[in-house]
């Protein structure tokens, strides 16, 4: 079973503009990652974040974690065409550092 | 920079039959995971291993599935007897050792379709 709910399952924006996603989870985490996915293809990791970080940067990305509420956002400033994809959070927890429990995702769309 | 490799990428064959999924880590990584993603999902954790050893199994992984490592480089992973339900994409991901939650390196992934 999927470990969070993503918000909104289906994202559509203009090129230039912001795009947030948000990312629910329901047990206690050691991190949480976002990755991206181009149809077909694998995943790409993006960011990660640890249970004892609030916000991280990368580029164009900013990730925050809020542990209280289980919850995580990511933001993707000024976005291209070429983020075009799904995205998808993923926890890591408990005494298994190995496997990561993956939200449903949001598929984001970037019209030029 | 050789990143995960899977093969095939596709495959195609009908219920009952048996299929067998390779996956080549990136060679410095210890640890190598499966996942199976259907559509409009996101992926879910099938099993992983570090160096050789197999350490965790979902129970999504029925007797049906069993995945190997034998020298800790390459893994394979065959269903028998395949059903419907196996349709999917299987991913395989690899990992560095150290430290807690490093992230992981996907391949393209092989997809399953089951006549």
């Amino acid at each position: 079973s999927q470990q969070g709910e993503e918000d909104p399952q289906a994202l559509s924006i203009q090129e230039g503009e912001n795009a947030t996603m948000n990312c629910s989870y329901k047990t206690s985490i050691n991190n949480l990652q976002w990755y991206r996915q181009n149809s077909g293809r694998g995943l790409v990791h993006l960011i990660l974040i640890r249970s004892n970080e609030r916000e991280k940067h990368s580029g164009r990305l900013r990730v925050t974690l809020d542990t209280s509420k289980k919850s995580s956002s990511l933001l993707i400033t000024a976005s291209r065409a070429a983020d075009t994809a799904s995205y998808f959070c993923a926890t890591s927890g408990g005494t298994s550092y190995g496997k990561l429990t993956f939200g449903q995702g949001t598929i984001l769309t970037v019209h030029p | 920079d050789t990143g995960v490799s899977q093969d095939p990428r596709h495959k195609i064959t009908k219920r009952g039959q048996n299929v067998t999924f390779r996956c080549d880590p990136i060679s410095e990584h210890n640890r190598l995971y499966w996942y199976r993603q259907t559509l409009g999902q996101g992926p879910e954790f099938l099993t992983y291993f570090q160096n050789e050893a197999q350490l965790e199994k979902s129970r999504l992984l029925s007797d049906r599935f069993s995945a190997e490592r034998p020298k800790g480089s390459f893994s394979t992973l065959e269903i028998q007897r395949t059903e419907q339900g196996d349709s999917a994409m299987y991913l395989c991901a690899s990992s560095p050792l150290e430290g807690a939650g490093q992230p992981q390196h996907f391949g393209d992934g092989t997809r399953l379709s089951i006549l």
